[in-house]
């Protein structure tokens, strides 16, 4: 199975600050990659697929990049609204896999 | 507006077999790939398996051997059994639509938690 790994684990940021969230994964998944914020009790949201492509109604300020084995997720300018936990997943090969997640907590 | 809905039992005794119904509005489920995912602190985000309306299915190795997911079309549901469950098995369960490039999960239920226990 592909295995992705989520860097950091968690970060404390303020409002306003630029956050940049991670993603490894073990083997070449060329851009088949999704990014999800969950907030505590809540369902995934998908916010960006295929590494960089913004879901409609998504605020711009999130932007996803990378290719092959190596992505980021960046919220550009953090809002009260954005924390919350950031997911990736990969979609390049059976099983499905996800990232053991980004927490975004209030610094 | 496409909405996913999970039904099915809170709590399951050890041994037993964990049943879930998913149930699709606003969309025909005669089209793209359905999922189930759990969620625990242990795991995290796990994938246990997809259907599309044909009845096609994939399924996760680690699960595969316990896991059956069917698709009923008339009713717009799809449905997941898991077999021989254990405390492990301890999840909120989610199920979710699978994006039409098969690209990303754009339509997600609200989620069950579902608690093996005697």
């Amino acid at each position: 199975a592909i295995q992705l790994t989520q860097s950091p684990s968690s970060v404390s940021a303020s409002v306003g600050d630029r956050v940049i969230i991670t993603c490894r994964a073990s083997q070449d998944i060329s851009s088949a990659l999704a990014w999800y914020q969950q907030k505590p009790g809540k369902t995934p949201k998908l916010l960006i697929y295929l590494a960089s492509n913004l879901k409609g109604e998504v605020p711009s300020r999130f932007s996803g990049s990378g290719s092959g084995t190596d992505f980021t997720l960046t919220i550009s300018s953090l809002q009260p609204e954005d924390f919350a936990t950031y997911y990736c997943q990969q979609f390049n090969g059976y099983p499905l896999t996800f990232g053991g997640g980004t927490k975004v907590e209030i610094k | 507006q496409v909405q996913l809905q999970e039904s099915g039992p809170g709590l399951v005794r050890p041994a037993e077999t964990l049943s879930l119904t998913c149930t699709v509005s606003g969309d025909s489920i005669s089209a793209y790939y359905w999922n189930w995912v759990r969620q625990s602190p242990e795991k995290g985000l796990e994938w246990i398996g997809h259907i599309n309306y044909r009845g096609s299915t994939t399924y996760s190795p680690s699960l595969e051997s316990r896991v059956t997911v069917s698709v009923d079309t008339s009713k717009n549901q799809f449905s997941l059994k898991l077999r021989s469950v254990t405390a492990a098995d301890t999840a909120v369960y989610f199920c979710a639509r699978e994006s039409y490039g098969g690209d990303s999960f754009d339509y997600w239920g609200q989620g069950t938690l579902v608690t093996v226990s005697s």
